[in-house]
């Protein structure tokens, strides 16, 4: 079975820096997806970055991106220029490229941004 | 594109009672998913729907869990004989189902509080 580590409980940046969350994952495929979801206090979660296996480079989303390391099954975000809008839970995730893709997730980094 | 929408956001329940939750997921999306969220931890998946169609039930989900998708559209959740573990965040997200590895888009979620 898959399965998805944050090892980060919490985090912190002050406002305008950059920060990175770490996530490790495992599993015996070799196509999959992963995934940076973001849940604010009391509000939706919503897709921040995804990432094809497939794909060697990294994917970018305006200030986030992420560090894709397949080899080591490591998968980090880095959001650049930090703003008091990106405080929330940080969730990885991961989903088979077969079947009905089931997403695991891990169990979240709650990042706090410091004016 | 109204997103995914979730009624009640919050149900108070004593033990022993039944409850029912509803989803209404984005218009064009053919796969329906729900998840159950505890504090602290990342959404579990329980089951996932290709347009009316169950394809696949999570362990976590007992014989008291039933889902159901009429027609494709709307889902229920309903859970029987609520207990106390019951409490939780559940969760419905919708993809397109058109691709692989496509972003699901979660609603509000339900607040589930047995007493």
């Amino acid at each position: 079975a898959q399965t998805v580590t944050q090892s980060q409980p919490e985090m912190s940046v002050q406002e305008a820096e950059t920060v990175t969350l770490s996530c490790t994952y495992d599993t015996s495929e070799s196509d999959y997806y992963l995934f940076w979801y973001k849940q604010p206090p009391s509000r939706q979660m919503i897709l921040v970055i995804r990432q094809e296996a497939y794909k060697q480079q990294n994917a970018t989303e305006n200030r986030f991106s992420v560090n894709f390391q397949k080899a080591a099954k490591s998968f980090s975000l880095k959001i650049s220029d930090s703003q008091l809008g990106d405080a929330a839970m940080y969730f990885c995730a991961y989903s088979n490229s077969g079947g009905y893709q089931k997403v695991t997730f891990g169990t979240g980094t709650k990042l706090q941004v410091i004016p | 594109d109204t997103g995914v929408s979730q009624d009640p956001r919050h149900k108070i329940t004593k033990r022993g009672q039944n409850v029912t939750f509803r989803c209404d997921p984005i218009s064009e999306h053919n796969r329906l998913y729900w998840y159950r969220q505890t504090l602290g931890q990342g959404p579990e998946f329980l089951t996932y729907f290709q347009n009316e169609a169950q394809l696949e039930k999570s362990r976590l989900l007992s014989d008291r869990f039933s889902a159901e998708r009429p027609k494709g559209s709307f889902s229920t959740l309903e859970i029987q004989r609520t207990e106390q573990g019951d409490s939780a965040m559940y969760l419905c997200a919708s993809s397109r189902g058109d691709r692989l590895g496509d972003t699901q888009y979660f609603g509000p979620g339900t607040r589930l509080t047995v007493l």
